[in-house]
């Protein structure tokens, strides 16, 4: 099975700034058309992870669009363009691996206030 | 709007059984899968396994495979799961979520915390 590692692990950082996630794959991730089966959410402390981003890169309605994804193959980042106060949380990436379609997360990165 | 509802906390002790419901509203039940995932305190996601309503197929994590089986009521709209042979470590906070397998879980249900002590 593929597996998801995610850096950094923690991050600090301000209101205002512009941060990167990367979750890498040991495998490269399969794809339907151009868009890879590769998701990301975030979770509150307490809270049920939230979907932000699928097929790499598709905003999930409702997301700020302060949010984006891009990558293929093993390389996958999420983007937050500009912190606000209530993007701190953890941040996972997920694949859908082809059938029978096992599930896979990335181990997190903890985004905390600076 | 779609919602999944599950049931509510649970203690259980060393050696028992649990099964958590999932009922679910506000799309077509069978059209999707249920898939459940579970996270121990302080540590991240870790996915149990998938099934199917329309046909009841089911996809299990290989650590999971009989010591867990997941079952659906259409009639109901509702899923479940059913752990056995509790161990302290399977305290953690399990959620069912709905499944698109080209998104992946979209919406998910507030969690159900199981505390498994002596």
């Amino acid at each position: 099975d593929i597996q998801l590692t995610q850096s950094p692990s923690f991050l600090s950082a301000s209101v205002g700034d512009r941060v990167t996630l990367t979750c890498r794959a040991s495998q490269g991730i399969s794809s339907q058309g151009i868009a890879s089966f590769l998701a990301w959410y975030q979770q509150k402390s307490g809270k049920a992870p939230k979907l932000l981003i699928y097929g790499a890169s598709t905003l999930q309605s409702g997301v700020p669009s302060r949010f984006s994804g891009s990558g293929s193959g093993r390389e996958f980042i999420l983007t937050i363009s500009s912190l606000q106060p209530e993007d701190f949380a953890t941040y996972y990436c997920l694949h859908v691996n082809s059938y029978p379609h096992p599930l896979t997360f990335g181990q997190g990165t903890r985004l905390e206030i600076k | 709007q779609v919602q999944l509802v599950q049931s509510g906390p649970d203690v259980k002790k060393p050696g028992a059984s649990v099964k958590v419901f999932c009922k679910t509203s506000g799309y077509k039940f069978i059209d999707y899968s249920v898939t459940w995932v579970r996270q121990a305190p302080g540590q991240g996601l870790e996915w149990m396994g998938w099934i199917s309503p329309f046909n009841g197929q089911t996809n299990y994590a290989q650590k999971f495979q009989g010591r867990v089986t997941m079952t659906t009521d259409t009639s109901a709209r509702t899923a479940y799961m059913e752990v056995r042979t509790l161990t302290s470590d399977d305290t953690a906070m399990y959620y069912c979520a709905r499944l698109s397998m080209f998104q992946g879980p979209d919406f998910w249900g507030q969690g159900t915390r199981l505390t498994v002590s002596s």
